[in-house]
């Protein structure tokens, strides 16, 4: 249905390594948001993306909103330690004024 | 700026007490929301509010009440804990829909029912 399938549930990466992490749908949004969590933290809007094809960077983050506007992507770029915490998708849906859901999230683990 | 704060912080209940979780935000936004968040579960959507006087069912509405007090306040109930309600709340706001989206996150609500 609504559900946004968010993958990998984990990673554990080396220090310095790449990431990517994918959110999929079959429904169709209008928006797509990236956020990080910190344990005992809400979490904090990492990207915003808002127009099929649009990719957005900020810093070693990269975020790209699917052109059929059902999935999105998140690569971390030559990760660190302080990368560590839960990443999750978010995605305002088409045509449900404001109702805005969440992926499941990919706990990321860095080795030093 | 305070941003979204929620209150309270920590909460312990018996099965089948009531409480209610509260929300406020400062920013003038005009949607808010309460998720809960479960391990391996992300965060699941209890109830929102697209704008002052709407309230609308998520994905996970059964076992709870929600009022949209004014603009800023957006509270979520539980008449009856159940411990499958133990979990983390979160409230959030955005100014709206489109590039308004972009939610904003309070520090969270533990609540254990026992």
């Amino acid at each position: 249905g609504q559900q946004l399938n968010q993958s990998p549930q984990s990673m554990f990466i080396q220090e310095g390594e790449d990431v990517s992490m994918n959110c999929t749908s079959s429904s169709i949004f209008n928006t797509w948001l990236w956020y990080k969590q910190d344990p005992g933290e809400g979490p904090v809007l990492l990207i915003a993306l808002y127009k099929a094809g649009e990719l957005t960077s900020n810093g070693r983050l990269t975020a790209q909103f699917g052109i059929t506007r059902k999935d999105s992507f998140l690569n971390i770029s030559a990760s660190i330690p302080s990368d560590v915490g839960i990443y999750f998708c978010a995605g305002q849906l088409h045509n449900q004024g404001g109702k805005l859901i969440f992926g499941q999230g990919t706990e990321l683990s860095v080795k030093p | 700026n305070a941003g979204v704060t929620q209150t309270p912080k920590f909460q312990v209940l018996k099965t089948g007490q009531s409480m209610t979780l509260q929300c406020a935000q400062d920013m003038n936004h005009n949607s808010m929301y309460w998720y809960r968040q479960d391990p391996g579960m992300g965060l699941r959507l209890i109830y929102y509010s697209a704008s002052e006087g709407t309230t609308d069912k998520g994905e996970v509405p059964n076992g709870y009440n929600v009022s949209r007090l004014n603009k800023r306040e957006f509270s979520l109930r539980l008449e009856s804990a159940a411990p499958s309600q133990t979990s983390v709340y979160f409230c959030a706001s955005t100014r709206g829909t489109g590039r308004n989206t972009e939610a904003f996150f309070g520090q969270g609500t533990r609540l254990t029912v026992v």
